[in-house]
């Protein structure tokens, strides 16, 4: 059973559109990080947020925290084909040190 | 700022062989986490350090797994006998505790282990 499912698992679309890419679970995070990974590569950090409802951008990139701190959002707008690649989900929860991965979203961008 | 560093990034090896695989950390982090990643799935914490105290171990770490950190700053993760479920990702992060309490951890680039 995975402790954070993330959805969907795959998608591809043509540059220009938005998505979101969900993550939810019924356990509660003191923080969830999202990384983005590359082939033959590791997880390269994107954001970190803390706070129920949070709510961070980076660039054309808009990540929220839920309010219960169970579930995250990443959404991005007007997507570019730079944008291709596995995007992980990652919480941390309460008390414990290590992250729980969901099994990622492969994001494929079609010119 | 030279990030989290793993060696070999490869390695192919035959059934029942052992294998060592190293780590250096971000100079400054105290914590060292173990990782491992199979086709298609999100990294599994295997086990992490702070400083040279390894704290916690998964259940997914068998006695055929052994990591160390006996200075505090590289480790090591060695794999005996090995299996071909054991063919898989093997990632390092690294993280610094200090006032704030959710450190980010920064992973480094693995090391891909195959297994004859």
């Amino acid at each position: 059973t995975q402790l954070l499912e993330q959805s969907p698992q795959f998608l591809s679309i043509q540059e220009g559109e938005n998505l979101t890419v969900y993550c939810n679970s019924s356990s509660v995070f003191s923080s969830l990080q999202w990384y983005r990974q590359e082939p033959g590569e590791g997880p390269v950090l994107l954001v970190t947020v803390v706070t129920g409802g949070e709510v961070k951008k980076l660039k054309r990139l808009t990540f929220q925290f839920g309010d219960a701190r169970k579930d995250s959002s990443l959404h991005i707008t007007a997507a570019q084909t730079g944008d291709t690649g596995l995007y992980l989900c990652a919480g941390l929860i309460q008390g414990a040190q290590k992250l729980v991965f969901g099994q990622g979203t492969r994001l494929t961008i079609n010119p | 700022d030279t990030g989290v560093s793993q060696d070999p990034r490869h390695k192919i090896t035959k059934r029942g062989q052992n294998v060592t695989f190293r780590c250096d950390p971000i100079s400054e982090h105290n914590r060292l986490y173990w990782y491992r990643q199979t086709l298609g799935q999100g990294p599994e914490f295997l086990t992490y350090f702070q400083n040279e105290a390894q704290l916690e171990k998964s259940r997914l770490l068998s006695d055929r797994f052994s990591a160390e950190r006996p200075k505090g700053s590289f480790s090591t993760l060695e794999i005996q006998r090995t299996e071909q479920g054991d063919s898989a990702m093997y990632l390092c992060a690294s993280s610094l505790v200090g006032a704030a309490s959710n450190q980010p951890q920064h992973f480094g680039d693995g090391t891909r282990l195959s297994i004859l």
